[in-house]
């Protein structure tokens, strides 16, 4: 499994962009690159997903450098309900998928 | 996004009763799910991946015996806590794969007395 490293923890104020990058430097060929935010006491919730270049979403963007070693989350104007543990996790989908999860980052939206 | 539904939400038990937790993929099919655990401040943490129709695979350090995963159809995934002992206190989560993404389920908070 890609082991995947994150800051522990981020603060921002609401309004502004987040941006939380992860490293993941023994990323094999199958694998997808996936973030989750969960709450306390919550089970993880989807963000987006990627393979390469850059993704958007309705809620956040992700940006894929060609050597796919690193990956960048980006929340646009946060709020403080974005206030959440946010994971980045790599696995390979074409195989049994299972995911590691890291220490996720903390961010902290504050007003 | 896809839906998968964890009951129950927290349960409380007795020392040396069991407990049954249920994971259902309500929209989809799973052919494949997972059991994590997640200790308060922690992340969460693989405890076995759970495929329809066989035995399910568990990580090192994982007692089978302990924790029963039974995978009986594309939708639902159980996962019985055996024995329950106050270490076994802690919030237990399903996922379940469609294509390439896992969904989970929202948890059951145990607590065992």
């Amino acid at each position: 499994l890609a082991k995947t490293t994150q800051p522990i923890s981020m603060d921002s104020y609401e309004g502004q962009e987040v941006n939380i990058t992860c490293s993941h430097n023994n990323i094999a060929t199958n694998d997808y690159i996936t973030w989750y935010q969960q709450f306390p006491s919550q089970g993880p919730r989807f963000i987006i997903q990627g393979y390469k270049t850059k993704v958007t979403n309705e809620v956040a963007s992700l940006f894929i450098p060609a050597d796919r070693k690193s990956s960048t989350l980006s929340l646009p104007r946060v709020s403080l309900s974005d206030t959440a543990v946010y994971y980045c996790l790599v696995g390979d989908a074409t195989n049994d998928y299972k995911l590691s999860f890291g220490a996720g980052t903390t961010v902290t939206v504050r007003a | 996004g896809a839906v998968v539904s964890q009951h129950p939400s927290w349960v409380i038990c007795k020392s040396g009763t069991s407990v049954k937790i249920e994971c259902r993929s309500l929209d989809f099919q799973a052919t494949t799910m997972f059991w994590y655990r997640q200790f308060p401040k922690q992340s969460l943490m693989l405890m076995a991946t759970s495929n329809e129709g066989s035995k399910a695979t568990y990580e090192q350090g994982v007692e089978k015996d302990k924790f029963l995963i039974n995978h009986a159809s594309l939708t639902l995934s159980t996962l019985t806590v055996t024995s329950a002992h106050p270490e076994d206190s802690s919030f237990y989560i399903c996922s379940a794969r469609t294509g390439e993404k896992l969904f989970f389920g929202s948890g059951t908070q145990l607590s065992v007395l």
